[in-house]
Formats: structure tokens, sequence, C-alpha cells
């Protein structure tokens, strides 16, 4: 069964940090390109970050450059995000989401996002 | 840059049909979608790839009650045979080199 599961959400205090991970498990997670995607309390869907398959291409969302960053483990299975100098407006349920199947070479850029984990969520409060 | 644009809302009755609306970006009128659904309180979940042509490939499980058609710029969801769980926020989503973009999300009510 194909399963992401987000963890190492919580409260956090502004200008903190804090790094989320997504286990993956029931697919071969090294051959798959993986997304972060968060949604503020009510709003919607927000594209965060994009990592290849062997994590050697990372993109983000243009107003997460800088703070944000993503990483992964194919040997642990493991998706990652750090989220340096914490804001209020960062507050937001963070999920992680699987892309596309990549070749030995290349992914394409064609992500559907067709897994999705529950979500973690992140509250920033002082 | 690509962009999607959902109508905010929408409404239909029990067991009719309802088509939801996503539009590309001028110039962006080959791309393929993806269409998402999310019930209050749950994670999202993937309902289907739509190409520019029309043709669609439905995520495991999701039934024959949800279809995809294209028309220009316009990527469409079509849910036939309303149930209540169909209630929830849909989702466009698209992608070009660099970037992962995701509509306003259609909020859905079932009468």
């Amino acid at each position: 069964d194909v399963h992401l599961e987000e963890s190492g959400g919580g409260l956090a205090r502004p200008g903190g940090s804090l790094r989320l991970s997504c286990a993956a498990s029931g697919f071969t997670f090294s051959s798959y390109s993986m997304n972060w995607v968060r949604q503020t309390p009510g709003k919607g869907l927000e594209w965060v970050a994009y990592i290849s398959s062997r994590g050697r291409t990372k993109y983000y969302a243009e107003s997460m450059k800088g703070r944000f960053a993503i990483s992964r483990d194919n040997a642990k299975n493991s998706l990652s995000l750090q989220i340096d100098t914490l804001r209020d407006e960062d507050t937001a349920v963070y999920y992680c989401a699987r892309g596309t199947s990549c070749s030995n070479t290349t992914c394409p850029s064609n992500d559907v996002f067709d897994v999705w984990g529950l979500g973690t969520m992140v509250t920033v409060s002082s | 840059q690509v962009a999607l644009t959902q109508s905010p809302s929408a409404s239909a009755s029990l067991g009719a049909s309802v088509k939801l609306t996503c539009t590309l970006t001028s110039g962006h009128s080959s791309y393929a979608i993806a269409w998402h659904q999310q019930q209050s309180e749950k994670g999202p979940r993937y309902l289907m790839r739509l190409n520019s042509d029309g043709s669609h490939t439905r995520g495991d499980g999701i039934p024959d009650r949800f279809s995809g058609s294209s028309s220009g710029a316009e990527r469409y969801l079509t849910i036939s045979s309303l149930q209540s769980e169909d209630e929830a926020d849909y989702y466009c989503q698209t992608w070009d080199t660099g970037i992962r973009v995701f509509g306003g999300g259609t909020k859905l009510t079932v009468l």
C-alpha cells in the first residue's frame, strides 16, 4: 500500500526553526520526485518545494526561497523540509506529495501529486 | 508564467451532475493538469490527470463518476450521480519547469 506520513510539526516561536519529515512506503521512493505543499487555515493549497528523485534538482516557490530547504534520504525513504526564521504566516498544514516517476537520468516535469500524506500542522506563535 | 483560475464555489443537487472549470493562463492552453479533491478536515486526494485533448487517467480507486474534458484553455471536471461525500474542495494543478501551480479551489456544495 502506497503511503506517505508527515511528522515534525508543532508549536514554534517566530524566528525559530523547524524540520519536517515525510516517511514513504509501498513504492520505490528513489524513483520518484517529491514535493511539499502547504495550506494555511481556511485557505487553498500552496506549492512549497520540489526535489528530483536523486536530489540533484530543487525548486522553490518564489516566496519560499531563502528560508526553506528541501532534502531527501533515499536510503531511508525519507523526505525533509527545513524551515528557518519562522514567521506567523508559515502557520499551516504541511503535506508531502509524490511527484512523478523518473528515469535513471532525469525527472520529467509532469508532477501530478498522485499520493498525499495526511499532513503535519505547524503553528508559529509567540 | 502559468497560472490557474477556478470559480470559488459551485452547487448541485444530490444525484445530479456538476461540471467544474479550471482555466489556464493565455499561452498555456496545451498544458495538462491534475484534479484533486479535499474533503473537510482531510488531506487532498488525487483524482486524475487531464490532458489538453481531453484524455484523462483516473487515480487508483477513483470511480468513473469522475471524468475530465478539455476545450482550449479550459479544463473541466464532471462529477455525475452526485453523492453527499462529493461535497468537498476541488483543486486543479499544473506544472512547468521550475514551478508547480495550484488553482484557488472550488468549494462544491451538494444540495
